[in-house]
């Protein structure tokens, strides 16, 4: 079936950098977006930013314009979301989420604590 | 940036209640409208996408309405696992914008 299986929790210091990965499979990686989406604890949901799989493009949020980055590699079906200069309000759920031309498939989530 | 509003926060129903949750946008979106549910600990879940259509295997009990600036969610007949909070989402321009979340809780 078709399914996004992100990497597992972090736990990282102030200043240093965080990379989530999502695996797609069931479906053909390149023919689909993958957003990545956010969720500090009480809040709503945050877009981050997406990739077309299929030629690479990205475009990201000006509220992390300048820490992150949306990278995939397609030989292994997977999307990567680096964010870096991490803040304790940083801490939250990171999701991948696929989309056609609406979001229907999300990832499990990644917690990502940011603590010193 | 679009900002989405939802209305109420939260609310408290019995099971079999007909239950309505609105969400406006700051500028029209025509129907470039998502509804998700999210379970306490668990990744959202797609329900409706262009405003009205039910994502494939969701129940008929819900059903999503609107266009333009003001969109509705109703679950005709509540069930035990509708218990969770749900969110909009415009995806007619980025960057992509959720409504806060309306709570729906047990009477």
């Amino acid at each position: 079936q078709v399914q996004l299986v992100q990497s597992g929790a972090e736990v990282e210091k102030p200043g240093a950098s965080v990379r989530v990965s999502c695996k797609a499979s069931g479906y053909t990686f390149t023919t689909y977006a993958l957003h990545w989406v956010r969720q500090a604890p009480g809040q709503r949901l945050e877009w981050m930013g997406w990739i077309n799989a299929a030629n690479g493009n990205t475009k990201y949020s000006q509220t992390f314009q300048d820490r992150v980055t949306i990278t995939s590699d397609t030989s292994a079906s997977t999307a990567y979301m680096d964010l870096s200069s991490l803040r304790s309000d940083d801490t939250a759920v990171y999701y991948c989420a696929r989309e056609g031309a609406w979001i229907d498939i999300w990832g499990q989530g990644t917690m990502v604590t940011v603590s010193s | 940036d679009i900002q989405m509003t939802q209305s109420p926060s939260s609310l408290s129903a019995s099971v079999g209640d007909r239950v309505t949750i609105t969400c406006r946008a700051s500028q029209g979106i025509s129907n470039y409208l998502a509804w998700f549910q999210q379970k306490p600990g668990k990744a959202p879940k797609s329900l409706v996408f262009a405003a009205s259509t039910l994502q494939s295997g969701v129940p008929s009990r819900f059903s999503g309405s609107g266009s333009g600036t003001d969109f509705a969610l109703t679950i005709s007949s509540l069930q035990p696992e509708d218990f969770a909070t749900y969110y909009c989402q415009q995806y007619n321009s980025y960057p992509l914008t959720f409504g806060g979340g309306t709570k729906v809780e047990i009477k």
